[in-house]
């Protein structure tokens, strides 16, 4: 069974709307950590936000919010006031276990498009 | 964060030749991995590497083809050895300043074999 799944491949936004991008995750371990990253077409991965399974509260950076819900194993980004710039793919990633477990579990990605 | 240079950004590169890919931080990190993306894939870890020791790799990955030095916590080395077109991929270097906190990555060497 897929550990991270993102059931986008791809999402068509009008500029300045708001947009939540899905993920959702397998584990049975309680101690785990869930990451977005952003990959522009350069190529490079650009980490935007993180939330700990032990959080309290969802993390927030800016623009970019995390719909973090835990019985339903799910840790949605949202992006508010969508930008031209925000065109990009997505990755949603987890690291399960304490903080020496270093692996990343990735997944397929959903790839945003922002229209004028 | 650490800010992290990775070099060459791109190659076009001949089957049978190998590529050294280089990963400078300015700041020194305990953990740095390597990472490939082939088209239209997410990542896949490739190896850690170790400072002073050979690198950690990943199940189907091995040191002939992908041999990887740390001489030092600010500096790491890639290798893509005895290239064919199936190594045509985003290479990534990754650092983890401490332990626990997100992995940040380089611009990424996107490499094309003919």
């Amino acid at each position: 069974a897929q550990k991270i799944t993102q059931t986008q491949p791809g999402m068509f936004v009008q500029e300045k709307e708001a947009v939540t991008l899905d993920c959702t995750y397998d584990t049975s371990d309680p101690s785990y950590g869930l990451f977005w990253y952003k990959q522009p077409s350069s190529g490079e991965m650009i980490f935007l936000i993180y939330q700990g399974s032990y959080d309290q509260q969802n993390a927030t950076e800016g623009r970019y919010s995390l719909n973090f819900q835990k019985a339903r194993k799910s840790a949605n980004l949202v992006i508010s006031a969508s930008q031209l710039g925000d065109s990009a793919m997505y990755f949603c990633a987890m690291r399960e276990g304490g903080d020496s477990n270093y692996q990343l579990i990735w997944g397929a990605g959903t790839k945003l498009i922002i229209k004028p | 964060s650490a800010v992290i240079s990775q070099k060459p950004s791109r190659d076009i590169c001949q089957r049978g030749t190998s590529l050294t890919i280089q990963c400078q931080v300015d700041s020194q990190v305990t953990m740095m991995f390597w990472y490939r993306q082939q088209p239209g894939q997410s990542l896949t870890l490739i190896a850690t590497a170790n400072q002073g020791s050979e690198a950690t790799y990943e199940s189907g990955f091995v040191i002939d083809k992908f041999p990887i030095s740390r001489p030092n916590l600010t500096f790491s080395t890639l290798t893509v050895s005895n290239m064919s077109p199936e190594d045509s991929s985003i290479y990534l270097c990754s650092v983890e300043e401490m332990e626990g906190q997100p992995q940040h990555f380089g611009d990424g060497t996107r490499l094309s074999i003919l």
